[in-house]
């Protein structure tokens, strides 16, 4: 099955709100990889984590990596609704080349 | 910097023809390139992994000889969709990861929005 499983499917907050997504994966990773979809388009590259790595920044963006529970989150503070897109987590997995296996996606709304 | 370019960005045509989509690394060497399947609000699957010089590797599923892919550059990759049929009707992404060895993010393309009628 896929390795990854993101919750929720859908989010809908207010602009302003933090939204936070959750992804889970079922065997040894490299690194995980967070990646935004606007609809109809390609995927845009958010942040890299690797598996040595718990947490990382990047402007509002917050990523926690949690290899013992097997799961990921990534948190957007103070969101606009231009942040309005689907985000995908993405593994590498341990001996998997560079493959990406990407997780189901949230679709995230967020609403003046 | 790292920006990859997807072309057509659309095709519509009839059941039977052959349609090429092709994927470029524009401002950096991609010896590795990566076509994307995903259906409406679906995920990504892969489809396969072309390399530079040398036979694409297939994902478990994906027929070889419908999806052909071709790297015959460093900047540039192939998919030649095969006598499509209604049910190839999909949006067909590539990307590239840049160079650095391990832990180097992708770069996606805009994509390819293919209808088969």
């Amino acid at each position: 099955s896929q390795q990854g499983e993101e919750d929720p499917q859908a989010l809908s907050i207010q602009e302003g709100e933090n939204a936070t997504m959750n992804c889970s994966y079922k065997t040894s990773i490299n690194n995980l990889q967070w990646y935004r979809q606007n609809s109809g388009r390609g995927l845009v590259h958010l942040i890299l984590i690797r598996s040595n790595e718990r947490e990382k920044h990047s402007g509002r963006l917050r990523v926690t990596l949690d290899t013992s529970k097997k799961s990921s989150s990534l948190l957007i503070t103070a969101s606009r609704a231009a942040d309005t897109a689907s985000y995908f987590c993405a593994t590498v997995l341990t001996g998997g080349g560079n493959k990406l296996t990407f997780g189901t996606g949230t679709q995230l709304k967020v609403e003046l | 910097g790292a920006v990859v370019s997807q072309h057509p960005s659309w095709v519509i045509c009839k059941s039977g023809t052959s349609v090429k989509i092709e994927c470029r690394s524009l401002d950096f060497q991609a010896t590795t390139m990566f076509w994307y399947r995903q259906f409406p609000k679906q995920s990504l699957m892969l489809m396969a992994t072309s390399n530079e010089g040398s036979k694409a590797t297939y994902e478990q599923g994906v027929e070889k000889d419908k999806f052909l892919i071709n790297h015959a550059s460093l900047t540039l990759s192939t998919l030649t969709v095969t006598s499509a049929h209604p049910e190839d009707s999909s949006f067909y992404i590539c990307s590239a990861r840049t160079p650095g060895g391990w832990g180097q993010p992708q770069h996606f393309g805009d994509g390819t929005r293919l209808s088969i009628l």
